[in-house]
């Protein structure tokens, strides 16, 4: 079974272009998480959607931010315009429907490197 | 939610049994631990969860005291391959609803030869 997959697996941008990240969760996975990384911080939570709504997007660091998940499959999250404070790890999770563990499964990551 | 604490690194030898104390002093009733474990360019991974008593799975085990006010997981003879940074988690679980996660900064453990 495929895990959760994300592209690009690394970006570099200038300050003020646009990037889309992209996610695809594990299929039958109702839950879709994004986090980030910043440098030498803690992975921080960003927003979770259940299908294709918005669940919880208080993590969202301002509205520079968009993310979608149409039809509630993949899902991403794009930044326009980018700054440099946006340089970090992106991480997607996907979880089952119901669950009664707290696991999620977590893609590789995206890179992001803004100069 | 519940803070925790947990060493910022941890140095083993290969064959050894590793454990990593995790301190939530505020854990609260309906809280649930949970351990990830991250490799260098990957995205965390779930290892074991557990309430109260000792959780034990084909990885590693979960220690829980009566209080519940911090917690061990043990790696029984880790290998080279088991240096990654682990992550104690405190959070509630409710049935039919999933959660954000809240990372601390973790464990880096580094298993030398």
């Amino acid at each position: 079974e495929a895990g959760v997959t994300q592209f690009p697996s690394h970006s570099v941008i200038e300050k003020g272009q646009t990037v889309t990240l992209r996610c695809d969760p594990i299929s039958g996975h109702d839950n879709l998480y994004w986090y980030r990384r910043v440098m030498g911080k803690e992975i921080k939570f960003l927003l979770h959607f259940v299908k294709e709504s918005k669940q919880d997007e208080s993590g969202m660091p301002n509205n520079r931010f968009l993310a979608e998940r149409t039809g509630g499959t993949y899902s991403t999250l794009k930044v326009q315009p980018a700054e440099l404070e946006d340089s970090g790890v992106y991480f997607c999770a996907s979880s089952f429907p119901m669950s009664s563990y707290n696991e999620q499964f977590f893609g590789p990551g995206t890179r992001l490197t803004v100069l | 939610l519940a803070k925790t604490t947990q060493p910022i690194s941890m140095d083993s030898y290969e064959g050894q049994e590793v454990n990593i104390t995790c301190s939530h002093n505020n854990i609260a009733t309906n809280d649930y631990i949970t351990w990830y474990q991250q490799f260098p360019s990957q995205g965390p991974r779930f290892i074991i969860q557990g309430y109260k008593t000792k959780v034990t799975n084909e990885v590693a085990s979960l220690f829980i005291p009566a209080d519940r006010k911090s917690s061990t997981l043990s790696l029984p003879r880790v290998s080279l391959s088991d240096t990654a940074v682990y992550y104690c988690l405190v959070g509630a679980i409710s049935s039919g609803s999933a959660r954000q996660l809240t990372f601390g900064s973790g464990t880096q453990l580094t298993v030398l030869p």
